[in-house]
């Protein structure tokens, strides 16, 4: 199972949006609405942010979205914090009943 | 507050085994599915193996099957992972993950701070 295709980097500053894209294939990402996404701080386990595709879990603040078109899922953060620099890591549930992840990609806020 | 804590990581040679243990906590154990998610140094998350609530269904990621092998204590509230025949490309920081359902794998939303496992001669 291929790794979900990420940026390897992305970057934008205090008080804009960027959008991170998730690729994957019609076995993973366009077969079924379970993307997740998770934020990783240096040093840090990973916390999840967005679940089936768009969803925030509670208290995860309403500046992160998430949404899907075809094979490719995107997460988009509003109003950049400081704070949300960070890796972020895409996952999908794939038709061999496994899961399979991003390679993540390394937010800068400038 | 609901807790995951990893415990076995160590310093291993090539062919070795070593068995990882996640102690849960205030939760219900036996109704989520529990899996284990590594990340070598300097690399992204690499999901491993989830067995469901009742530890009745085991998966497994290629990479992980023959040599891998996860269960689960539900009377203790522990979770496992046993390798064998530990390769240097198995060195990484093996994460014990909750899932969101009793047999769903596709969402992890507790993480446990992680155990190192380091193969090398």
């Amino acid at each position: 199972q291929s790794a979900l295709t990420q940026p390897a980097s992305v970057s934008g500053s205090p008080g804009q949006s960027i959008t991170i894209s998730c690729t994957g294939t019609s076995s993973d990402v366009g077969s079924y609405n379970y993307v997740s996404w998770y934020q990783q701080h240096p040093g840090k386990a990973p916390k999840l942010i967005i679940y089936d595709v768009s969803n925030r879990p509670s208290g995860v603040s309403n500046r992160f979205s998430g949404s899907k078109s075809g094979n490719t899922a995107s997460l988009t953060i509003s109003g950049l914090q400081a704070e949300d620099e960070a890796d972020y890591y895409c996952s999908s549930f794939t038709s061999s009943s496994t899961v399979v992840f991003g390679g993540g990609t390394k937010l800068t806020v400038l | 507050e609901v807790q995951l804590l990893e415990s076995g990581g160590d310093l291993v040679q090539p062919g070795g085994s070593l068995r990882l243990s996640c102690a849960a906590s205030a939760f219900t154990f036996s109704s989520y599915a529990m899996s284990w998610v590594r990340q070598a140094p300097g690399r992204g998350l690499e999901w491993v193996s989830t067995i469901s609530g009742s530890g009745g269904s085991t998966y497994y990621a290629d990479s992980a099957k023959g040599r891998f092998t996860i269960s689960r204590d539900n009377s203790k509230s522990t979770l496992y992972l046993q390798i064998n025949s530990l390769r240097v490309e198995d060195t990484a920081v093996y994460y014990c993950a909750k899932s969101v359902g009793a047999t769903t794998i596709r969402t992890f939303d507790v993480w446990g701070q992680g155990t190192m496992v380091t193969v090398s001669s």
